[in-house]
């Protein structure tokens, strides 16, 4: 099974700050297939990358991600106050099929 | 718009059984595979299962596999979940989900809650 571990568990940033968000992942995932989610108090998880560095369809060119192999990132350029929120990596290329890592919670500092 | 609506969830005592449905509209259902996803209250998001375009192929967790079974009728533009064996530690909301391509979810799902609980 891949395990996805996320760092850090919090992350306390002002608006306007660089955020650096991490995902490890236990062995190699497969076919850069890994992604990364935002999810706010209440609200459904929202897809914000794929396959490893493709932005989703609205998601603002200030979220960027990168990696290979079992290291993976999210970067926002510059917070908004809106980026405050849950953020989760998955892995969907391996055994089992799909994991989520156990998220890094970006608050306002 | 796509647009994918959960309903089925509800208070169940351990070892009983729901049924989950999610009707899906605004786009073709029969060429997607299909998701759940599970969040307890608090925690993190946990894949429970998949299945394919056309039902033959099914995966599921390793906490949830031989209890529950997922299935889809494409007449109906509809995905299920039956949940059966329901245990505490399945209390969560239950979010359908359609990926961009395989894993990679870009629609949800509002999510139904499901309590097991004495």
């Amino acid at each position: 099974e891949i395990v996805l571990t996320q760092s850090p568990g919090t992350l306390s940033l002002s608006p306007g700050e660089r955020a650096t968000l991490f995902c490890g992942a236990s062995q190699g995932v497969s076919s850069n297939s890994l992604a990364w989610y935002q999810q706010k108090p209440g609200q459904a998880p929202r897809l914000l990358i794929y396959s490893v560095s493709n932005r989703a369809t609205g998601t603002p060119d200030r979220f960027s991600g990168s990696g290979s192999g079992t290291d993976f990132t999210l970067t926002i350029s510059r917070l908004e106050p809106e980026d405050f929120a849950v953020y989760y990596c998955q892995q969907y290329g391996g055994s089992p099929e799909v994991t989520f890592g156990q998220g890094t919670r970006l608050e306002i500092k | 718009e796509v647009k994918l609506v959960e309903s089925g969830g509800g208070l169940v005592q351990p070892g009983g059984s729901l049924r989950l449905s999610c009707a899906a509209s605004g786009f073709t259902f029969n060429t997607y595979w299909m998701h759940w996803v599970r969040q307890a209250p608090g925690k993190g998001l946990v894949w429970v299962s998949r299945i394919s375009v056309d039902g033959s192929s099914t995966t599921y967790a390793e906490s949830v596999k031989g209890r529950f079974t997922v299935s889809r009728d494409n007449a109906k533009n509809t995905l299920y979940l039956q949940m059966n064996s329901l245990r505490v530690e399945d209390t969560a909301v239950y979010y359908c989900g359609r990926p961009v391509a395989t894993g990679d979810i870009d629609y949800w799902g509002q999510g139904t809650l499901v309590t097991v609980s004495s």
